[in-house]
């Protein structure tokens, strides 16, 4: 199947720090890519949606500024967490949507953790 | 908004008994629903998944089905084993965009 890889795989940064994530559709164009942010027990939270060479859609409540998505290529998507807090620990996941077929398909995830 | 509930948040089954895992979506144009496995910090693994001009599918112990009037949607697990203890979660899609709405997750134990 489709392979999608998200760098780093961890990373503990001190507070007031920017962190950069990257998401690599590795095997296929990806038409979209999906921010999500998961928090221990439970679900997956949409946080922003993101198309090669526009900018991306964000979700109600998700500051724009704080997470500032670049979709340079149409197999990779950065989130970078800017002047990041504590409260901004979580396991980011990103995902990839197929031009082939639409299906969506996951990155192993972030964990990001803030000091 | 768009909203998908799931029930029950946890459930727990002893090895060979079914599991069922319920999902209601709030988008009548919803038309693509497919279901996740996630392991403790794994990513999400897509195990089945249905459209909306299917009533039932199956695939070995897992089957999904539909009721497109009532907009609910459901997961079904047969002769359950240990390795399918994870929690599962379902998704919506909409017509016309790619935005896949979750619902809140079903932790599933399996006992031996």
């Amino acid at each position: 199947g489709a392979v999608v890889s998200q760098h780093p795989s961890r990373v503990i940064c001190k507070s007031g720090t920017s962190v950069k994530i990257e998401c690599r559709s590795l095997d296929f164009q990806a038409t979209t890519m999906f921010w999500y942010r998961q928090f221990p027990k439970k679900s997956l939270m949409l946080m922003a949606t993101s198309n090669e060479g526009s900018k991306a859609t964000y979700e109600q409540g998700v500051e724009k500024d704080k997470f500032l998505i670049n979709h340079a290529s149409l197999t990779l998507s950065t989130l970078t967490v800017t002047s990041a807090h504590p409260e901004d620990s979580s396991f980011y996941i990103c995902s990839a949507t197929s031009r082939a077929n639409n299906e969506q398909f996951f990155g192993p995830g972030t964990r990001l953790t803030v000091l | 908004g768009e909203n998908v509930e799931q029930h029950p948040s946890t459930l727990s089954v002893q090895e060979g008994d079914s599991a069922v895992i319920k999902c209601t979506y709030s988008d009548s144009a919803s038309n693509y629903f497919p279901w996740y496995k996630q392991e403790l910090g794994k990513r999400p693994q897509l195990i089945i998944d249905i459209r909306s001009n299917v009533g039932e599918k199956k695939d070995q112990r897992i089957a999904v089905t539909l009721n497109k009037t009532a907009k609910h949607f459901s997961l079904h697990i047969t002769e359950t084993q240990p390795e399918d203890s994870a929690v599962y979660f379902c998704a919506a899609r909409t017509s016309g965009t790619y935005k896949y709405i979750f619902g809140t997750g079903t932790r599933l134990k399996v006992l031996a």
